[in-house]
């Protein structure tokens, strides 16, 4: 069975410095990596997602994650962090095989950026 | 409005009755989902949609009904609802099952007493 884990509850870091939140994950054949980002009382939205080719990923707001095929992990990153940037991600997998309908998500990270 | 809307956005309900929760999408989508959002647990998926009239279980299906008459709505039916129903509701939807990301609505906050 596939699985996602996000071994952070929260991640805590100053304005301006560089932020990372883990995820490493679990599947049978090689696999689609997303990550989500939910807002206080909002739905997720997409941040970027990691389908073949480059291992470094770009997505919105500036973030990008890097897909580690022998660690099994793909970490979501930005340069910068700003306070905007306190929410709740979601890493999430699924196998190239199987359908939408196969994700798994992670139990997701609070990132929390510090004035 | 464009996008996929939830309704309500929060609900407050008693033990044992039936409440319908609404999810309602403009892209025509083929695809939608349904989740549910609880501490420690991340999202895990309760039911599906492919089309209309065509709907599978997910992970966590017990105590849900849904149903697919028209493919921009998707309702949530807890039959009788059960104070281990308590969460946040998701909706869903992709353009096909092969399409790499989904698109969220707001959510609905149900609460059983």
């Amino acid at each position: 069975a596939q699985s996602v884990a996000q071994p952070e509850d929260q991640v805590n870091v100053a304005e301006g410095n560089p932020l990372t939140v883990k995820c490493t994950y679990s599947v049978s054949g090689n696999p689609y990596l997303f990550w989500y980002v939910q807002y206080p009382n909002r739905g997720l939205q997409f941040l970027l997602k990691y389908i073949t080719g480059d291992n470094l990923v770009k997505g919105s707001y500036g973030f990008e994650a890097e897909f580690n095929k022998s660690q099994t992990s793909f970490h979501l990153k930005k340069p910068s962090a700003l306070v905007s940037d306190s929410a709740l991600y979601f890493c999430a997998v699924r196998d190239v095989s199987g359908g939408y309908q196969k994700v798994t998500f992670g139990i997701g990270t609070k990132l929390q950026v510090i004035p | 409005d464009a996008g996929i809307t939830q309704s309500p956005r929060y609900k407050i309900t008693e033990t044992g009755r039936q409440v319908t929760l609404m999810c309602h999408q403009t892209w025509s989508h083929s695809y939608m989902f349904w989740y549910r959002q609880d501490l420690g647990h991340g999202l895990r998926l309760i039911y599906y949609s492919a089309a209309a009239d065509i709907t599978d279980k997910g992970e966590v299906p017990d105590g849900y009904v849904v149903s697919r008459s028209k493919t921009e709505n998707f309702p949530l039916t807890l039959e009788s609802a059960t104070r281990s129903q308590t969460s946040v509701y998701f909706c869903a939807s992709t353009p096909t099952s092969r399409y790499t990301e989904a698109f969220f609505g707001q959510g609905t906050r149900l609460t059983v007493v």
